[in-house]
């Protein structure tokens, strides 16, 4: 069974740092590219960044980049977000994601995300 | 403000038959980018719901639907049940002179009445 588990939310203050991880099983992790999404409270979906399988190839949405992070540590199965100066509006719960591009011999464009965590809340507040 | 429009509730009695729609531009769904369909029950995480425009996956009922035509996308859930109550929404990608990016609609709130 596929599982994904996300940890390291909290309560932060606007310009300090967190670090999300997300530990995964139950699939090959380092076969998949793998994404971080949010979604601010009340409101809807946002992909955040994402990695490629060896880590080789990283993108962020434009309102975290230079502050946001993606890693992965394939040996331990594991996502992480690293997450710096921070903003009121970073606020959001933080999901990890599975991505697939393909499936049952077709292939789609933009990927899709088959695979969900529970999520951990960030709150960035003084 | 969403690149993908959904409208933000829909309603409809047990048995019957809603549709959410999820419209984009020439930038995005008319693009020819697919569009998949995820379902967010209350305090819980996305689901995926369909994937390419119209498939589902092992183990939804083939009561959801999506297609797909032009620059707008819809999911239909027919013979509507109590759990089925949950927010909605698309997923796409986005590619202008502003940048490229994956999008999400803003979601749909379905009421079993």
């Amino acid at each position: 069974e596929v599982q994904l588990v996300e940890s390291g939310g909290g309560l932060v203050q606007p310009g300090g740092s967190l670090r999300l991880s997300c530990a995964a099983s139950g699939f090959t992790f380092s076969s998949y590219w793998m994404s971080w999404v949010r979604q601010a409270p009340g409101k809807g979906l946002e992909w955040v960044a994402n990695i490629k399988q060896d880590g080789s190839e990283k993108y962020y949405v434009d309102s975290v980049k230079g502050r946001f992070t993606i890693s992965r540590d394939n040996a331990k199965n594991s996502l992480y977000l690293q997450m710096n100066s921070l903003r009121a509006e970073d606020t959001a719960v933080y999901y990890c994601a599975r991505q697939l591009y393909c499936s049952g011999g077709s292939c789609y464009s933009p990927y899709y995300f088959d695979y969900w965590g529970q999520g951990t809340l960030v709150t960035v507040s003084s | 403000q969403s690149v993908l429009t959904q409208p933000p509730s829909v309603s409809g009695a047990p048995g019957q038959r809603v549709t959410i729609s999820c419209t984009g531009s020439s930038s995005n769904i008319g693009a020819g980018y697919d569009v998949h369909w995820y379902q967010q029950l209350p305090g819980t995480a996305p689901k995926l719901l369909i994937y390419g425009n119209s498939n589902r996956p092992s183990g939804v009922p083939d009561r959801f639907s999506g297609s797909k035509s032009g620059t707008s996308a819809s999911l239909a859930i027919t013979g509507l049940q109590a759990e089925d109550e949950a927010d909605y929404y698309c997923q796409s990608y986005d590619s202008s002179l502003s940048g490229s990016r994956m999008v999400f609609g803003g979601g749909t709130k379905l009421t079993v009445l």
